[in-house]
């Protein structure tokens, strides 16, 4: 079946140091990846997100590449802000058609902690 | 409202109650998922509905959950006899569109969700 694997949390970083959460998934095909954020006390958004190998979802500065090779999507921002602590998951979808209705399968997620 | 609306926000149940949470998808919205987020992981997936069709039950863990859309708009997921594993966040999504491709979940919008205690 389909899975998703990240890293284990929490991750805590100074203000303006670089992030990396890694992703790993397990799938056939090309699957559709996501990344979400959730705030405290909020529901899930939608970060950024990618539908093909080698493409790269963006979205405030934060960034991830559809790795085929490596079956990962790993989530990276080059300087982070106290506004970025939050929990962030990885998910994917299987791959079209059809694979819209199926819903999400999600890793664990990461909880972001950043000091200033 | 703006957004998807889930109510209670909280909810304690002795075990063997039962159980209603509710959902207000954004209206007008044709596609509606529950989920489930146990403390420390991340949502599973219960069940999907296109409008009143209940087109995918696949993920409910036990014939102790129900789920409805008469109308095709508020959802009810309904829990009977509870135990504790019951417990967790159930989460609410809804989208304007039927959702054909994977890619299609970018247009989920997910409620705050219930936090459901069962003692």
């Amino acid at each position: 079946g389909n899975s998703v694997t990240q890293m284990e949390g929490p991750v805590t970083l100074s203000e303006e140091a670089f992030l990396t959460i890694n992703c790993t998934y397990t799938a056939t095909g090309y699957p559709s990846l996501f990344w979400y954020v959730q705030y405290p006390g909020e529901g899930l958004q939608l970060l950024l997100k990618a539908t093909k190998a080698d493409d790269k979802g963006s979205n405030k500065g934060f960034e991830a590449t559809y790795r085929k090779e490596t079956t990962s999507f790993h989530l990276e921002k080059g300087s982070v802000q106290v506004s970025d602590s939050a929990v962030y998951f990885c998910a994917l979808t299987p791959p079209s058609p059809g694979g819209g209705a199926d819903g999400l399968t999600f890793g664990k997620g990461t909880h972001l902690i950043i000091q200033p | 409202g703006a957004g998807v609306s889930q109510s209670p926000r909280y909810k304690v149940a002795k075990r063997g109650q039962d159980v209603a949470l509710r959902c207000d998808p954004i209206s007008g919205h044709v596609s509606l998922f529950w989920y489930q987020q146990a403390l420390g992981q991340g949502p599973e997936f219960l069940t999907y509905f296109q409008n009143e069709a209940q087109l995918d039950k696949s993920g409910l863990p036990s014939d102790r959950f129900f789920a409805e859309r008469p109308e095709g708009s508020v959802s009810t997921l309904k829990i009977q006899r509870t135990q504790q594993e019951d417990s967790a966040v159930y989460l609410c999504a809804s989208s304007l569109e039927e959702l054909v491709e994977g890619a299609d979940n970018e247009k989920l919008f997910f409620g705050s969700g219930t936090q459901l205690s069962v003692l």
